[in-house]
C-alpha cells in the first residue's frame, strides 16, 4: 500500500462551488500532513499544513484531519477558476516527505 | 529573499554526458531535497539531506549524487546522462528536520537525448 493515497480522477468543479479532496495514508503513526497547489508547468507551492484532528481553515481553503479513519481531505470554497490547478498531498516521516500523485481540478466559468 | 532557486531551468543532453544541477536557499533552512517528477508518477525523492554535512538517498537515487556544499546549496549530479532521466527536477528546503513544511524552488526540466 502506497503511503499517501489520492484516487480520486479530475475532479470539474463550476464555479462558485466547493471542490473536495481527499487523501488517504497507511502509517498511523502520521502526524503532520500538508496540501499543496501546483499549477501547469511550475513548481508545487505549500497552501495549507494540519497538524491535529478536525478542522483548519485559511481563507477558502479547509483542510480537514481524521487520524481515526486515517484521511486528510480538503475543501475548496467558493472555487475560482484561478483554482485549476493539481493538488498534492503530503505526510512527513523519517525526516522526509511522502506525496500522493496528486488530484487535477478544473474550476468551469 | 530570492527563496529556492535552481539553475539552469531548462538542458538538454546526450546519453552518457555530466552534469550538475544546483540549488541555493536564502531562508536559512537547515534540510533541503532533491525532486524529480515524471508524468503519472508524482514527485519522487532523490536524495535529501536533513542537515549541513549530511546526506541520505530518497526513493530513487541510482545515477545521481549529491553534494550538500553548505547551509544554503544543495547540488544534484548526473554522472552518464540516462534517456530515463528525463523529468523535470525540483529542489527544495525545509527549516525543520523532520522535512515538514518544504519550499520548492521553480525547476529545471531536463532532456536527455
Amino acid at each position: 500500500q502506497k503511503e499517501v493515497e489520492q484516487n480520486s480522477g479530475p475532479l470539474s468543479v463550476p464555479e462558485g462551488a466547493i471542490a473536495s479532496l481527499n487523501c488517504t495514508y497507511s502509517d498511523r503513526g502520521s502526524q503532520s500532513f500538508f496540501w499543496y497547489r501546483q499549477y501547469s508547468g511550475k513548481s508545487p507551492e505549500l497552501i495549507m499544513s494540519i497538524y491535529s484532528n478536525g478542522d483548519k481553515e485559511d481563507g477558502r481553503f479547509t483542510a480537514q484531519l481524521n487520524k481515526a479513519s486515517q484521511y486528510v481531505s480538503l475543501l475548496i470554497r467558493d472555487s475560482q477558476p484561478s483554482d485549476s490547478a493539481t493538488y498534492l498531498c503530503a505526510r512527513v516521516g523519517n525526516n522526509r516527505l511522502a506525496f500522493g500523485k496528486g488530484n487535477q481540478v478544473v474550476v468551469i466559468p | 529573499n530570492a527563496g529556492v532557486t535552481q539553475t539552469p531551468k531548462f538542458q538538454v543532453l546526450k546519453t552518457g554526458q555530466s552534469m550538475t544541477l544546483q540549488c541555493a536557499q536564502d531562508m536559512n533552512h537547515n534540510s533541503m531535497y532533491w525532486y524529480r517528477q515524471d508524468p503519472g508518477m508524482g514527485l519522487r525523492l532523490i536524495y535529501y539531506s536533513a542537515s549541513e554535512g549530511t546526506t541520505d538517498k530518497g526513493e530513487v537515487p541510482n545515477g545521481y549524487n549529491v553534494s550538500r556544499l553548505n547551509k544554503r546549496e544543495f547540488s544534484l549530479r548526473l554522472e552518464s546522462a540516462a534517456p530515463s532521466q528525463t523529468s523535470v527536477y525540483f529542489c527544495a528546503s525545509s527549516l525543520l528536520v523532520s522535512g515538514a513544511e518544504q519550499y520548492f524552488g521553480p525547476g529545471t526540466r531536463l532532456t536527455v537525448t
